[in-house]
C-alpha cells in the first residue's frame, strides 16, 4: 500500500513569493491533516479535513495561508506571500477516521530566502 | 489548550541499556497518547500508543506507561540498538480522538556502541 505522498520534497523561494504544497493521502483515508514542523520541534497542526470539509483551521494563519481539499482526496496548502519565518517542514498526514492512527508523509522542506 | 512537556531533550545510552523518555500533559480530558519516532530527514512514524483505559502497554522492546492522576506518561525502550537512534515525540489528544494531537518538543536518542 502506498503511503502519504507529498510534493515537492524541497522548495526554495524568495520572500514575498507564493508557494504551494500538494498532498495525496492514503487511499480511503477520510481525514487529512497539515502540520508545520520547525527545526527541533514537534509538529503543530495547521488544519484538519474530514473529507472535503475543514473541521479545524484554528491554527492556520489565514492572512497568508490557505488550503483546499477538493473532492475530499488530494489537498493543497498555499502560502502567499511567504515570509522568512515560514521556513520549516510542512507535513501532511492522513487517517482512516479522526480517531485512528495518523500516517505522515515525508514532508516538504521550505526555505524562504 | 493542551500543553505537552517532554524530557529529556537529548539522551545518550549504550547499546543494550534501557532508555526512558517522560512526558507530562496539562489537560485532564486528554485520553489518547501516541509516541512517534522520526529518523533524520524522515517522516514521523507511530511506534506505540496508549489510551486512558489502560495503565501500561508493551510491544516487544517498547513499552508505554500512563499515570492519569499525575498526568504523565513515559516511553521505555529496553535492550537498545543503534537503529533506535532517532528523535522521539510524545503527543496527547485533547478530545479523546487522534484528531487534535498536541506534540512534545522531542527527545533525541543516541545509542552508542
Amino acid at each position: 500500500e502506498a503511503g502519504v505522498v507529498q510534493s515537492p520534497r524541497y522548495k526554495i523561494i524568495e520572500k514575498k513569493q507564493p508557494v504551494a504544497f500538494w498532498c495525496n493521502p492514503i487511499s480511503g483515508h477520510n481525514t487529512l491533516y497539515w502540520y508545520l514542523q520547525n527545526l527541533g520541534q514537534g509538529p503543530e497542526l495547521l488544519i484538519r479535513y474530514e473529507n472535503e470539509e475543514a473541521v479545524d483551521d484554528s491554527q492556520l494563519p489565514k492572512d497568508r495561508f490557505s488550503a483546499e481539499r477538493l473532492k475530499g482526496v488530494d489537498s493543497t496548502l498555499k502560502i502567499q506571500p511567504a515570509e522568512l519565518g515560514d521556513s520549516a517542514v510542512y507535513l501532511c498526514a492522513s487517517s482512516l477516521a479522526s480517531y485512528n492512527e495518523q500516517f505522515f508523509g515525508p514532508g516538504t522542506r521550505l526555505t524562504v530566502l | 489548550g493542551e500543553n505537552v512537556e517532554q524530557h529529556p531533550s537529548t539522551l545518550s545510552v549504550q547499546e543494550g541499556d534501557s532508555a526512558v523518555i517522560k512526558c507530562t500533559y496539562s489537560d485532564s480530558a486528554s485520553n489518547y497518547f501516541p509516541w512517534y519516532k522520526q529518523e533524520l530527514g524522515k517522516r514521523p512514524q507511530l511506534i506505540i500508543d496508549i489510551r486512558s483505559n489502560v495503565g501500561e502497554k508493551k510491544d516487544q522492546r517498547i513499552a508505554v506507561t500512563l499515570n492519569k492522576t499525575a498526568k504523565h506518561f513515559s516511553l521505555h525502550i529496553t535492550e537498545t540498538q543503534p537503529e533506535d537512534s532517532a528523535v522521539y515525540f510524545c503527543a496527547a489528544s485533547l478530545t479523546g480522538t487522534a484528531s487534535k494531537l498536541t506534540f512534545g518538543t522531542g527527545t533525541r536518542l543516541q545509542v552508542t556502541l
